[in-house]
């Protein structure tokens, strides 16, 4: 059982270039969660999923755009990097919003010059 | 501004002696408080929580403390082990809406031989 994965581990940007940061769940979750996480800093909501289709802004999710087309995967998408985007992402997911536990991925450490 | 405080930024404790890591919240409507922890280069994983109609959770040799009058809750691990070396999150949900996931800045606990 794989749980969360994530890919990449690590990526350099340079400004205003794209990528996408993959995230997988074989758990059959149907919550998905992105997180990022500043140095010295808690995680902080990017966007969360409630099932395939279905997509929300957490607590930061300017920069960045999300897809849910399929219960496995929940993509986080940055369109034109900035260095403010600098963090580790995690990925995260759970059975249900009342179930509270979250399984966390290892995380993608992003960096933009 | 931080709904969810740990003003301890590192701990440092001797194998076998107690460790207890703090946690402050503003938010009153906070129900539900979890505890994760963080191993470098990987992703948090639950520890112990504690539901607001309990002041008290035990888990083996972890302990979480609920002080709802004063917003405060505290981690306790006895005995501490060098296993124990990583950083400790708090975290709070409030109505069991897990989107809702606060979570403080987190406490590196070091576990001295």
């Amino acid at each position: 059982n794989a749980g969360v994965t994530q890919t990449p581990k690590f990526r350099i940007l340079k400004i205003g270039q794209s990528m996408t940061l993959q995230c997988t769940q074989d758990m059959n979750h149907n919550y998905m969660y992105w997180y990022r996480q500043d140095p010295g800093m808690g995680l902080k909501l990017i966007y969360y999923s409630v099932g395939a289709g279905i997509t929300d802004k957490g607590e930061v999710p300017n920069g960045y755009n999300v897809s849910r087309s399929t219960t496995e995967d929940f993509p986080l998408r940055l369109e034109l990097a900035a260095p403010s985007q600098t963090s580790v992402y995690f990925c995260a997911s759970n059975w249900d919003s009342g179930a509270n536990v979250l399984t966390f991925g290892a995380g993608s450490r992003l960096t933009v010059l | 501004d931080q709904q969810v405080k740990q003003n301890s930024p590192s701990l440092s404790v001797q194998e076998g002696r107690i460790s207890i890591l703090n946690c402050d919240y503003t938010n009153s409507m906070f129900d539900y408080f979890l505890w994760y922890k963080k191993y470098p280069a990987e992703g948090p994983t639950f520890l112990i929580s504690i539901s607001s109609i309990k002041d008290k959770n035990e888990d083996g040799r972890f302990t979480v403390f609920l002080n709802k009058s004063a917003k405060h809750l505290s981690l306790h691990i006895v005995p501490s082990q060098p296993g124990d070396s990583a950083v400790y999150f708090c975290a709070a949900s409030e109505g069991g809406s897990n989107y809702k996931l606060t979570f403080g800045k987190g406490t590196l606990l070091t576990v001295n031989p």
